[in-house]
């Protein structure tokens, strides 16, 4: 499939495993990016790529894990989660020319019981 | 205080009816300005796009920028029901890596 898909779509877990989210790009954007999406607070970005072996952390990075050895994926995971974890995770992907237009996934809606 | 205020509604109006849509922000450092649309379940979709101030238009939709106010609009002409979804202002500059600072979303309905 073209464009930007997100594994799974819905996960429930408990608190204390580790998850792993996927994200897959097929238009070789250099740069991709995880956001959280909680009401009240919109998005918030984790952690983001500019291209394979390079990331770094975002505005809400603590507890979450990232890394990229292709540039097609960047998968991001919850070492431990926690309750406050619950929320929707959203990928995103831009060129490097034009960073700030970001294509969106159709996100991961994780709960963590 | 958010870098981003957006009233999140819920806002309802009629089919046909003209939808103003609201942002203010406190960064002068941001220069680009987008809008994008979210339907229920569904990743953001990038709608509208601006650099500094001034209007853009694109069909029944027309983005609106206030540097010396630091507002932002998003007009929406002849409202649709298919227009009833989330709608996100986001922002940008300052960066080297393209972070964008999102508003809260105004959730709309539009009613046939």
């Amino acid at each position: 499939d073209a464009g930007i898909t997100q594994s799974p779509r819905y996960k429930i877990t408990e608190t204390g495993r580790q998850v792993t989210l996927m994200c897959h790009q097929t238009w070789s954007h250099s740069y991709m990016f995880w956001y959280r999406q909680d009401l009240g607070h919109g998005l918030r970005l984790i952690y983001y790529s500019a291209a394979a072996d390079i990331t770094d952390k975002g505005e809400v990075p603590d507890g979450y894990v990232v890394s990229r050895s292709k540039t097609e994926n960047f998968p991001l995971t919850l070492e431990s989660a926690t309750r406050s974890q619950t929320s929707v995770y959203f990928c995103a992907s831009s060129d490097a020319v034009a960073k700030n237009i970001q294509y969106f996934g159709a996100g991961t809606r994780l709960s963590v019981l | 205080q958010k870098e981003v205020e957006q009233d999140p509604g819920p806002l309802s109006v009629p089919e046909g009816a003209i939808v103003s849509l609201n942002c203010t922000y406190s960064n002068s450092a941001f220069q680009y300005f987008m809008w994008y649309r979210q339907y229920s379940r569904k990743g953001p979709e990038l709608l509208m796009y601006t650099y500094s101030s001034g209007n853009k238009e694109d069909g029944r939709f027309t983005a609106q920028v206030d540097k010396s106010s630091k507002y932002i609009s998003l007009f929406i002409r002849d409202s649709q029901p298919s227009d009833s979804a989330t709608y996100l202002c986001a922002t940008e500059g300052g960066t080297s890596y393209g972070k964008l600072t999102f508003g809260q979303g105004t959730i709309l309905t539009v009613h046939p």
